[in-house]
């Protein structure tokens, strides 16, 4: 089975512009997260989508918004760059048999590296 | 809120040696899960191995086991002969029934094994 993948997986953008990344889960899987990692703040779950709809948001501001579509993939979006948005953006999918699993696995793609100049 | 505490930054093991790397944690939930993952300098998290709260026994995937200890809200991962590609970040997480999907993240322990 293959697993979640990512595109782009490089980005270079500058201040201002938007950019919209792509995460396509694994096959069968319903829930896709987004998480994000910087150097200073580790980890940060950005949002999840269940059946097109987001489930559950992390502590971001609006600039930050994603969709999900019929097939399970799912769209990440960030407006207006700022330098600090520079970071390794993760994708993660799992079953979600029910929600709020605590068994639920999540399986994670290789990521996209943003950079903002 | 739930809270994950890594606190070794880093960490070297010899080849072939045993190696724990530790983790504790805090919530107020009583259904939850914890996870490890390794982050390979690649980036991408491979998932290692789960341990539920209310899983009697600990743990275990191939070299890897969790040494889940719930009274001190402790669940360290043990690495069992170490090789050169267990070099790499790894990562204590965890979810909660109220929660959702959320994983919360530790800081991490960079691994690195010697030859």
């Amino acid at each position: 089975k293959a697993g979640v993948t990512q595109t782009p997986r490089y980005l270079i953008k500058t201040r201002g512009q938007q950019v919209t990344l792509s995460c396509s889960p694994i096959s069968g899987h319903r829930s896709v997260s987004w998480y994000q990692q910087t150097p200073g703040q580790g980890l940060q779950f950005l949002f999840e989508y269940f059946s097109e709809t987001q489930r559950n948001k992390g502590n971001f501001p609006g600039r930050f918004s994603g969709r999900q579509f019929s097939n399970s993939r799912s769209e990440m979006n960030v407006s207006t760059l700022e330098l600090g948005d520079s970071a390794l953006y993760l994708c993660a999918s799992s079953l979600s048999v029910a929600q709020g699993s605590s068994t639920d696995t999540q399986y994670f793609g290789p990521g996209t590296r943003l950079t903002v100049l | 809120a739930q809270k994950i505490t890594q606190t070794q930054p880093g960490m070297f093991v010899q080849e072939k040696e045993a190696v724990t790397l530790d983790c504790t944690y805090d919530t107020s939930d009583q259904s939850y899960g914890l996870f490890w993952y390794k982050q390979p300098s690649s980036g991408e998290m491979i998932f290692l191995i789960y341990q539920g709260s209310y899983d009697e026994q600990n743990a275990t995937e191939g070299r890897y086991s969790l040494n889940f200890q719930k009274a001190r809200k402790s669940a360290n991962l043990v690495i069992s002969a170490s090789q050169l590609g267990d070099s790499a970040m790894y990562f204590c997480a965890m979810s909660s029934n109220n929660a959702g999907n959320m994983l919360t993240f530790g800081g991490g322990t960079r691994l690195m094994v010697k030859p």
